[in-house]
């Protein structure tokens, strides 16, 4: 009964090299999101989909892009990761934040940890 | 600029005990606060909100707190159990699907 499924868990990738992260709902939520962890810090928002309405974070690096073929879908796209990209990446979705609804929570994946060599 | 704090890194407390988490935020827009709860190689789970209109949210054993002049929320765990051992993580919304989260804290319940 997984709900937002992250494949892979663990990706290596090179320097330089070009990684897809992918992430999946069974919720049928609006808004899916995207963060990135990094040890001992906290969680930083990389951009999110409104349907496919995309928002970006203003100081969301280009390397980072991300696609939303449909409602289930959303993959994080790393054109040229750097060393300083190794994180965890959190994918996350929720209903409707603009409807203001206090129920209104986001559901987390389990994540992907990126490692660049 | 981290608009969501949480200072403890890491708290332990004897199990049967309360657990008090805490958490201070600088953007007085913040219409919405949560906490999740995150164990190891999982992501964060839902765990309780509050909406700025409010001052206490209960769920059971856990009741969240929020001061608005102080720019304040804590979580209260009573009575503590080994299994609430795990990571907390306060987060803030703006309206408009922008969440921001805290560093946050390791909590341990000692048996």
């Amino acid at each position: 009964d997984a709900m937002v499924i992250q494949n892979p868990r663990y990706q290596v990738t090179q320097f330089g090299k070009p990684v897809t992260l992918s992430c999946s709902q069974t919720l049928n939520h609006n808004v899916m999101y995207w963060y990135q962890q990094k040890s001992s810090q906290a969680p930083k928002l990389l951009f999110h989909y409104y349907d496919k309405d995309f928002n970006n974070e203003a100081d969301t690096p280009d390397n980072f892009q991300s696609r939303r073929p449909n409602t289930s879908f959303c993959f994080l796209d790393i054109r040229s990761p750097g060393l300083g990209d190794a994180a965890m990446y959190l994918c996350a979705t929720s209903r409707d934040s603009l409807a203001g609804a206090e129920e209104d929570t986001q559901y987390f994946g389990p994540g992907t940890r990126l490692t660049v060599l | 600029d981290q608009q969501v704090k949480q200072n403890s890194p890491s708290l332990s407390v004897q199990e049967g005990r309360i657990s008090i988490l805490n958490c201070d935020y600088t953007n007085s827009m913040f219409d919405y606060f949560l906490w999740y709860k995150k164990y190891p190689a999982e992501g964060p789970t839902f765990l309780i909100s509050i909406s700025s209109i409010k001052d206490k949210n209960e769920d059971g054993r856990f009741t969240v707190f929020l001061n608005k002049s102080a720019k304040h929320l804590s979580l209260h765990i009573v009575p503590s159990q080994p299994g609430d051992s795990a990571v907390y993580f306060c987060a803030a919304r703006l309206t408009g699907n922008q969440f921001y989260f805290g560093t946050g804290t390791s909590l341990t319940v000692i048996p």
